[in-house]
């Protein structure tokens, strides 16, 4: 699987949105970007996922570069609840996640 | 709901004596897994399902075992706890082991042995 590379800790006022960075420079064609996020010790909790294209759902939306080799995931307005760890992941087909160290998100009011 | 249920959530026992870690998913999902998470290594896989009766190892299986007599459920089974066994625990699920398809995780399951 391709490697991550993720700033260690990130700061955003609540409310505002938050852009979480993501290089992927190895990634294959066939690989997927994942953003998952752990709140204190809860379960990773899928936010949100790409192959190409940009994508949006409720919680969050990716952009992808054209070149695949980065992403950024964007939470719209960052509420209080959104202070976790955010996990940038590539996979492609296969039996595991293989989760790195991750950005610290801290959404201060 | 759709969700991955643990049990127990919390666990304290005694170097030696057996215990199983329950996991059901009510999403008819093939893939099953397990996850433990330690400081400073992450998420390492223990063990994995792709359907009724079909295990695998992952990364840390050993002291570990699992089984997959129905697609809901997915047992981690500790044969003789030892204090390095002691961590939290993460079930997950997924449709199949395509890249498309999402991996979901259960709550957790703090195990503490002594």
């Amino acid at each position: 699987d391709a490697k991550t590379t993720q700033p260690p800790s990130m700061d955003c006022a609540e409310g505002r949105a938050a852009n979480l960075p993501c290089n992927h420079s190895t990634i294959s064609g066939n690989e997927y970007v994942y953003w998952y996020r752990q709140i204190h010790s809860q379960g990773p909790q899928y936010i949100i996922h790409g192959l190409k294209n940009n994508e949006t759902n409720e919680m969050a939306s990716l952009i992808i570069t054209e070149d695949r080799k980065s992403s950024t995931l964007i939470l719209p307005h960052a509420t209080l609840r959104d202070t976790a760890v955010y996990y940038c992941i590539v996979r492609v087909s296969g039996n595991k996640l293989v989760f790195g160290a991750g950005t610290i998100l801290r959404v201060k009011s | 709901e759709a969700q991955v249920t643990q049990n127990p959530r919390y666990l304290i026992t005694v170097t030696g004596k057996k215990l199983t870690v329950t996991c059901s998913q009510n999403m008819n999902h093939e893939y099953m897994s397990w996850y433990r998470q330690d400081p400073g290594l992450g998420l390492r896989q223990i063990y994995y399902s792709m359907n009724v009766e079909v295990t695998d190892k992952g990364d840390v299986p050993e002291g570990y075992k699992v089984s997959r007599k129905e697609k809901r459920n997915f047992p981690l089974i500790l044969e003789s706890p030892s204090p390095n066994q002691t961590s939290l625990y993460f079930c997950a699920s997924s449709l199949s082991m395509g890249a498309r398809n999402t991996i979901y995780f259960g709550e957790g399951s703090w195990l503490t042995v002594v």
